[in-house]
């Protein structure tokens, strides 16, 4: 089986542009989950989707933004990009929304912005 | 709301014995669960070990066994017959029951493993 795939793997920015990363859960899950991980850091949550509906945020500024597609695939899309956007974003999945699942990640979008 | 701290930035361990990655927590929820995740050079982060903060029996899986120690909000990782293929970055994290996803993660401890 499939596991959590994410493109791109690598992308290069520059400020101001805008970015959009995909995200195709493993087949079944209904939950998808995105993380920024900075280098060298713990990984930030973002955003949680379950079943379409946004039900998590994290403390990220109104240029990320998120949706999921009624196949429970997910994009990531940000907005004027910093510099300090530059990081790993990470996608994950899980069957149901709530904690006691266990999430499988993906191996990450590397984004560059210059 | 939920901190996670890793005090260990970087540690070492001789392959084949034992070694202990040190994790505290604090949370605001009474209905939680803790995990231990690693990260190897290939970024995809792979869970190691899941324990249910109402369990008291530390979860345990083959080599990896964790010390839960919920009064101190403390959450050890062992591994014993330590192999090359654990060095990694290894994460502490908790989630709530109900928090519909949301991970808060240490910031993580490197280990290297020396033949």
């Amino acid at each position: 089986d499939a596991g959590v795939t994410q493109s791109p793997t690598h992308l290069i920015k520059t400020r101001g542009q805008q970015v959009t990363l995909r995200c195709s859960p493993i087949s079944g899950h209904k939950s998808v989950s995105w993380y920024q991980q900075v280098l060298g850091q713990g990984p930030q949550f973002i955003f949680q989707y379950y079943e379409k509906e946004e039900r998590g945020r994290g403390n990220f500024p109104d240029r990320f933004s998120a949706r999921q597609f009624p196949n429970y695939s997910s994009e990531l899309n940000v907005n004027a990009l910093l510099l300090g956007d530059s990081a790993l974003y990470l996608c994950a999945s899980s069957f149901l929304g709530s904690g006691a699942n266990v999430l499988t990640f993906g191996a990450g979008s590397r984004l560059t912005v210059l | 709301a939920q901190t996670v701290t890793q005090s260990q930035p970087e540690m070492s361990v001789q392959e084949a014995e034992t070694v202990t990655l040190s994790c505290t927590y604090d949370t605001s929820e009474s209905d939680y669960y803790l995990f231990w995740y690693k990260q190897p050079p290939s970024r995809q982060m792979i869970l190691v070990i899941r324990q249910e903060a109402y369990k008291q029996q530390n979860a345990t899986e083959n080599r990896f066994s964790v010390n839960f120690q919920k009064a101190a909000k403390s959450f050890s990782l062992k591994i014993s017959d330590s192999q090359l293929g654990d060095a990694a970055m290894y994460f502490c994290a908790t989630a709530g029951g109900t928090s519909y996803g949301k991970l808060t993660f240490g910031q993580g401890t490197i280990l290297t493993v020396h033949p």
